[in-house]
């Protein structure tokens, strides 16, 4: 079992909706958690971290975290077509393979 | 924004031959790593370094080597090319293991092994 799942998608929006992204992870005692986003063809970029239980936003994407249920998400509020990418949900430096998002204008 | 490059930026090379990658970085960063990106695998961590001349093995070190010889420069080595190591590679830098900064990607070199 990877020890760090996404499912790979691809999940499409209309444009304006909220995305939501979803990550479930196997190790207790990590500690830190990441989202990035990578465009087709280019390397994955860092969007958010996370590393208390609860949620965290910066602009319109908002990280949660639950440690208890050992799932993090990212929720992409009034996504645009430019949001069209794949998100990669890491544990410290273990990634998932990735969801791809399609954002429909 | 150039704080870490990646060279090549592609390259075909053919089986059994010896390839290096180079990884550079100005951000003076303590740690580098290497991974490689396969559709339906994602991004595996083939070797990391925390140190100059301090390297230790990733989850598919197999085939690779790598050495630091200073604080900028992190090489990858394929010591005999094989088909199955056509991949693209990205290298990675952070200030540290679980900082809130996370990873800084250099731009990937696409190796082909023919």
């Amino acid at each position: 079992q990877k020890e760090v799942e996404q499912n790979s998608g691809p999940l499409s929006v209309p444009e304006g909706a909220i995305a939501s992204l979803n990550c479930t992870y196997s190790d207790r005692v990590s500690q830190s958690f990441f989202w990035y986003r990578q465009y087709s063809g280019k390397s994955p970029e860092l969007i958010m971290s996370i590393y208390s239980n609860g949620d965290k936003e910066d602009g319109r994407f908002t990280a949660q975290l639950n440690k208890a249920s050992q799932y993090v998400s990212l929720l992409i509020r009034d996504s645009q077509p430019s949001d069209s990418a794949t998100y990669l949900c890491a544990v410290k430096g273990t990634f998932g393979t990735g969801t791809k998002l399609q954002v429909i204008p | 924004d150039a704080g870490i490059t990646q060279s090549p930026r592609h390259k075909v090379t053919e089986t059994g031959t010896p390839v290096t990658l180079r990884c550079h970085q100005t951000e003076n960063h303590r740690y580098m790593y290497w991974y490689r990106q396969d559709p339906g695998h994602g991004l595996r961590l083939i070797h990391y370094s925390y140190g100059v001349k301090d390297t230790d093995k990733g989850e598919v070190s197999d085939g690779y080597s790598v050495s630091r010889s200073k604080t900028e420069d992190f090489l990858l080595t394929l010591e005999s090319a094989t088909s199955s190591q056509t991949s693209v590679y990205f290298c990675a830098i952070s200030e540290s293991v679980e900082g809130p900064h996370g990873y800084t990607f250099g731009s990937g070199t696409r190796l082909t092994v023919v």
